[in-house]
């Protein structure tokens, strides 16, 4: 099956400085790739995500780059804030008879401080 | 609000007890799942249901059993669970028929002593 490898699994920023959370995927096939971000008892919600048909997807200091040859894709947050302290997930999916199945990374803990 | 909402918000049980976890869903989608999330681990999907039919079960123990009455709410009963079933678990909805984006409920922290 799919195995999404995510780093680091925290990181440490300064307010304005940029955080880049990087991932791996094992399956060719994949073609879709959303990024959550966790907030502290909140569910994931969805912040970016980018389909396989696409290099780079930005939205306003959010932006997601795919390199599918290497099959690594990178979260890129510009001009952090402390709101932005949160924990992000990468996912990987592909069509299924049930669908698509989301497989996760482990997360990363992102601390933004002032 | 991502328009999916879970109850209890949060659960503790014994290891005989019998318990229910509810979701719904204001989206209109027809496709509903169960996550377990556990520290250190990545969400690990259990069941997928589109159009009421389950569709994924991906190797849960029988001691979860989930039920899905319509496209707007998912149940997952909970039975004679251990300690180490003791996590966040989350509902989710999407599209079905190719629409990939699933939007997550708040999560039930369960706690099995």
């Amino acid at each position: 099956g799919e195995n999404v490898e995510q780093h680091p699994s925290t990181l440490s920023v300064q307010e304005g400085d940029s955080a880049v959370i990087k991932c791996t995927y094992s399956d060719s096939a994949s073609n879709y790739f959303p990024w959550y971000k966790q907030e502290l008892g909140k569910g994931p919600q969805l912040i970016i995500d980018i389909r396989s048909n696409v290099g780079e997807k930005k939205d306003q200091r959010i932006a997601v780059t795919l390199n599918k040859t290497a099959k690594h894709f990178s979260l890129h947050i510009t001009e952090t804030q402390p709101e932005d302290s949160a924990v992000y997930f990468c996912a990987a999916s592909k069509k299924s008879n049930s669908g698509y199945a989301l497989n996760f990374g482990k997360g990363t803990s992102l601390l933004v401080t002032p | 609000e991502t328009g999916v909402t879970q109850t209890p918000r949060h659960l503790v049980m014994g290891m005989t007890n019998k318990k229910s976890l509810k979701c719904e869903q204001h989206l209109g989608h027809n496709a509903m799942y169960w996550y377990k999330q556990s520290a250190k681990k990545p969400l690990e999907l259990m069941f997928v249901y589109n159009f009421k039919e389950q569709t994924e079960n991906n190797s849960v123990p029988s001691r979860f059993s989930p039920e899905c009455p319509n496209s707007s709410h998912l149940f997952l009963h909970l039975h004679t669970l251990q300690p180490e079933d003791s996590a966040l678990y989350l509902c989710a909805s999407s599209q079905a028929g190719g629409r990939e984006t699933q939007y997550f409920g708040p999560g039930t922290r369960l706690l099995v002593l």
